[in-house]
């Protein structure tokens, strides 16, 4: 069965800085890979999607990730963090004769600092 | 236009109680998730529903848990002789059609079980 392994339980940045979260996988095959947000009180917003073709995805709220085969990775990345930015991320892969059961990281928590 | 509601947001019950948790989804997604949230967790599937029919249960814990969706809209779960154990956050999602479709959440409903 598919897993998905987010190994930074919480991150604090300083606005402006960059960011990257890390997100790897486990699934023989290509899955698909996703990248949700949740904020306090809000339910989970999906960034940004990898299902096949160019493997640097962009996503909403300036976000982008790059899926790396290789390294069985699809890590988060933004240039300039923004205080709103704090919340919750998962990273969530879809695969394994499933095209809907999404299996979730355990998630990364990012505080930001002004 | 309108996102995915769930209700009560809050449910408090006793131990051995019976609960049920509403779900409404898009207008027009005919795809409906359920999923559960424990602390410190990435949300877990529980059940896939197409239309009114329960197309894949097999993230159901145990018999105690049920969900229907008799008309292709609104869903229900339901749980019954609740235990300490299932205390968590019952995320809803849906999507339009295909089963590759983004699927959008609710807000969930935090069940707390004394």
């Amino acid at each position: 069965a598919q897993s998905v392994t987010q190994p930074d339980i919480h991150i604090t940045v300083s606005e402006g800085a960059s960011l990257e979260l890390r997100c790897n996988y486990s699934y023989g095959a290509t899955p698909y890979l996703f990248w949700y947000v949740q904020s306090p009180g809000q339910g989970l917003q999906l960034l940004l999607k990898y299902f096949s073709g160019d493997t640097l995805v962009q996503g909403i709220k300036g976000f982008e990730a790059e899926f790396k085969r290789s390294q069985s990775s699809f890590n988060l990345r933004k240039p300039s963090v923004h205080w709103s930015d704090a919340a919750e991320y998962f990273c969530a892969v879809v695969g394994g004769g499933s095209n809907y059961k999404l299996t979730f990281g355990k998630g990364t928590l990012l505080t930001v600092n002004p | 236009g309108a996102g995915v509601s769930q209700t009560p947001s809050n449910k408090v019950t006793e131990k051995g109680k019976y609960v049920e948790l509403r779900c409404d989804p898009i207008s027009g997604h005919t795809a409906l998730y359920w999923y559960r949230q424990s602390l410190g967790q990435g949300p877990e599937f529980l059940i896939y529903f197409q239309g009114t029919g329960a197309a894949d249960d097999s993230g159901l814990p145990n018999d105690r848990f049920f969900a229907v969706r008799p008309e292709g809209s609104v869903s229900t779960l339901k749980i019954q002789r609740t235990e300490r154990g299932d205390s968590a956050v019952y995320l809803c999602a849906s999507s339009l059609d295909s089963e590759t479709d983004t699927q959008y959440f609710g807000p969930g409903t935090r069940l707390t079980v004394l």
